[in-house]
């Protein structure tokens, strides 16, 4: 499975756009890129995901490179609400497994 | 639409018992899985369930087992439990594989005392 690589934290002002940077560098052509966050150890929640093309929901939207070698999740306007960790995780898409990396610590501050 | 439901919230169990968690997946999703979250390892796959049969397996000891019933609901069971078990155990719910999302329980946190 390939491996992602996320900024351990990274602060955000309420109101504004947070822009969380995911590195998948080896990812293969049947793995998709799926975004969670998890709340003070709740069960994590999930947010997006997305294969070539960028996508777009309610909650965030999910840029993805051409290279599809990085990707980044944008939270349109971050409220405190959003403080959580963030994970990048890289799935098969032949399988339901996924592996967590280390997340991202988001920080959004009034 | 229910959510996945994970019984019990909270369990405090002794070194050498055993455990079991029960997972009941939302509605229509046949695939369960099941992870271990700890402060040092973080989030760790266990193992998937797809109509009643493992189809993955994560790197734990045999101690660890599940299984999945007729209706989707799963369990979880650990034997002879350890100390370095006490963790928050999540079960995560899915239509398939391929383009799905898993939608996550709230989870079963464990102590072992």
């Amino acid at each position: 499975d390939a491996k992602t690589t996320q900024p351990p934290s990274m602060d955000c002002a309420e109101g504004r756009a947070a822009n969380l940077p995911c590195n998948h560098s080896t990812i293969s052509g049947n793995e998709y890129v799926y975004w969670y966050r998890q709340i003070h150890s709740q069960g994590p929640q999930y947010i997006i995901h997305g294969l070539k093309n960028n996508e777009t929901n309610e909650m965030a939207s999910l840029i993805i490179t051409e290279d599809r070698k990085s990707s980044t999740l944008i939270l349109p306007h971050a409220t405190l609400r959003d403080t959580a960790v963030y994970y990048c995780i890289v799935r098969d898409g032949n399988f339901n497994k996924f592996y967590f990396g280390s997340g991202t610590k988001l920080n959004v501050k009034p | 639409k229910a959510g996945v439901t994970q019984t019990p919230r909270y369990l405090i169990k002794t070194r050498g018992q055993q455990v079991t968690l029960s997972c009941s997946p939302i509605s229509g999703h046949r695939s369960v899985s099941w992870y271990q979250q700890t402060p040092g390892q973080g989030l760790q796959f266990l193992f998937e369930y797809f109509s009643e049969t493992q189809r993955n397996k994560g790197n734990f000891p045999g101690r660890f087992s599940g299984r999945q019933f007729s209706n989707s609901r799963s369990e979880m069971n650990v034997s002879t439990l350890e100390l370095g078990d006490s963790a928050l155990y999540l079960c995560a719910s899915s239509f398939n594989t391929g383009n799905t999302e898993a939608f996550f329980g709230q989870g079963t946190r464990l102590t072992v005392v």
